[in-house]
């Protein structure tokens, strides 16, 4: 039973290129949540999104970030136009669903860590 | 913001215990306290979680103060395996986001 897939692991971009970030959720999981950690911090969250709606997008930026989960494939985070300052590891979690007791522990994907350059 | 306090890094010897501490003086009635670890460029790990009482699992104790303003992890036995830096998280019972602060490191000396 895998647990939470991300690739590429890691992912090196010019300034103004685009960068994908996918993440395939546990087997039987239908939600995912994304997550952005700067070097030396805790995680920041940024969306959740069950297959083919964004519930929640109040910690992603407005502009040049965008994310989806298709009903079929895994769920992909969009950053278009990199700068720099978008260098940090990005993390996916999943869950089964949206009724989860409330010690429910999250497992997470390995991360991607973007590079910009 | 992250609703806990916890001291940015500690050390400890193999094969001993260690005593993680954090503070979450502003914590309500329905958070429950879950801690989480991170290994060296690997995604966080769910290591336990309590409301009241104290838990044991296979790889923590977690043993939360009677007025729930404070907690500890135990790791009873530390190996090299379990320097990581360790996150603790207020988590309301009907919240699915989970707010991090900067954890603490833990370096486990041979």
């Amino acid at each position: 039973n895998a647990g939470v897939m991300q690739n590429p692991r890691h992912l090196v971009r010019r300034r103004g290129q685009e960068a994908r970030l996918r993440c395939s959720p546990m087997k039987g999981h239908s939600h995912v949540y994304w997550y952005r950690q700067l070097p030396e911090e805790g995680l920041k969250f940024m969306v959740y999104l069950q297959k083919e709606n964004i519930i929640d997008e109040s910690g992603m930026p407005k502009e040049r970030f965008s994310a989806e989960f298709p009903k079929e494939g895994p769920s992909i985070l969009r950053i278009q136009q990199v700068v720099r300052g978008d260098s940090a590891a990005y993390f996916c979690a999943s869950s089964p669903s949206d009724r989860l007791p409330p010690g429910y522990g999250y497992t997470f994907g390995s991360g991607t860590r973007l590079t910009v350059v | 913001d992250a609703k806990t306090t916890q001291p940015n890094s500690m050390e400890s010897n193999e094969e001993e215990p260690v005593h993680l501490p954090c503070n979450h003086s502003t914590i309500s009635g329905t958070d429950y306290i879950h801690w989480y670890r991170q290994l060296p460029s690997q995604g966080p790990e769910y290591v336990i979680h309590g409301l009241t009482s104290n838990v044991n699992n296979r790889m923590a104790s977690l043993a939360i103060a009677e007025d729930r303003k404070s907690s500890t992890l135990i790791l009873h036995r530390a190996t090299l395996r379990d320097a990581a830096v360790y996150y603790c998280i207020l988590r309301d019972a009907g919240n699915y986001q989970l707010i991090w602060g900067a954890g603490t490191k833990l370096i486990i000396k041979p």
